[in-house]
């Protein structure tokens, strides 16, 4: 088993630009999640999805929107890049809300 | 609004000591607490989950504490070895609302040969 899974790995954008951020998971989870880290500023929650066909807002959601493909996908997605984007993305997933979570091995993204 | 804060920010021992790492949190209203290890430039992997009935959970060398009363949770690695060099990050797990997961800053332990 793969685990989660994130494409790309590395990202550079221009200020403006979009792009979407890919995650699988092949344990059959149900809740999948995004995070940045920053320095200083520790890991944060993003959006989630506790089950396939439903997202939420976490702690810092603007600038970004999530589509939940399926059931093994989650994808985020910045529409207008800025550089306080700049960060490293991590996706998880977990088999409920409130169980164990599983992490991606991250994107690390820059905004020029 | 939860906070979780780990102590101390780095740790530097020698080879075979055994150490404890801290984090605390200010709401005492949480589901679990997940240990986890990062290393440089990698992902997170997940070391131990406490369930908020439990007080401890052990995996090998490792052993976690959990006292929900007190906001309190202490890894405890036994013997450390320079393998065991990473950042340990503690997040406690509040369920459904914005902060399902609030992640401590984290301890960089260095384990000197």
């Amino acid at each position: 088993n793969a685990g989660v899974t994130q494409t790309p790995k590395f990202q550079v954008l221009k200020t403006g630009q979009s792009m979407t951020l890919q995650c699988a998971q092949d344990m059959n989870h149900n809740s999948m999640y995004w995070y940045r880290q920053d320095p200083g500023m520790g890991l944060r929650l993003i959006y989630y999805s506790a089950s396939e066909g439903t997202t939420d807002k976490g702690e810092v959601p603007n600038g970004y929107n999530v589509s939940r493909l399926n059931k093994r996908e989650f994808s985020l997605r910045l529409e207008s890049a800025a550089p306080s984007q700049t960060s490293v993305y991590f996706c998880a997933s977990s088999e409920l809300i409130y169980n164990e979570q599983f992490f991606g091995p991250g994107t690390r993204l820059t905004v020029l | 609004k939860q906070e979780v804060t780990q102590i101390p920010a780095a740790l530097s021992v020698p080879e075979g000591e055994n150490l404890v790492l801290n984090c605390s949190f200010t709401d005492s209203a949480i589901y679990n607490l997940q240990w986890f290890r990062q290393d440089p430039g990698k992902g997170l992997t997940s070391l131990l989950l406490i369930q908020s009935s439990q007080r401890e959970q052990t995996s090998g060398r490792l052993n976690a504490s959990l006292d929900k009363s007190s906001g309190r949770s202490t890894l405890y690695i036994a013997a450390s070895q320079p393998g065991d060099s990473a950042t340990y990050l503690c997040a406690v797990n509040a369920g459904t609302g914005r902060r399902a997961l609030t992640f401590g800053s984290g301890t960089r332990l260095q384990v000197q040969p």
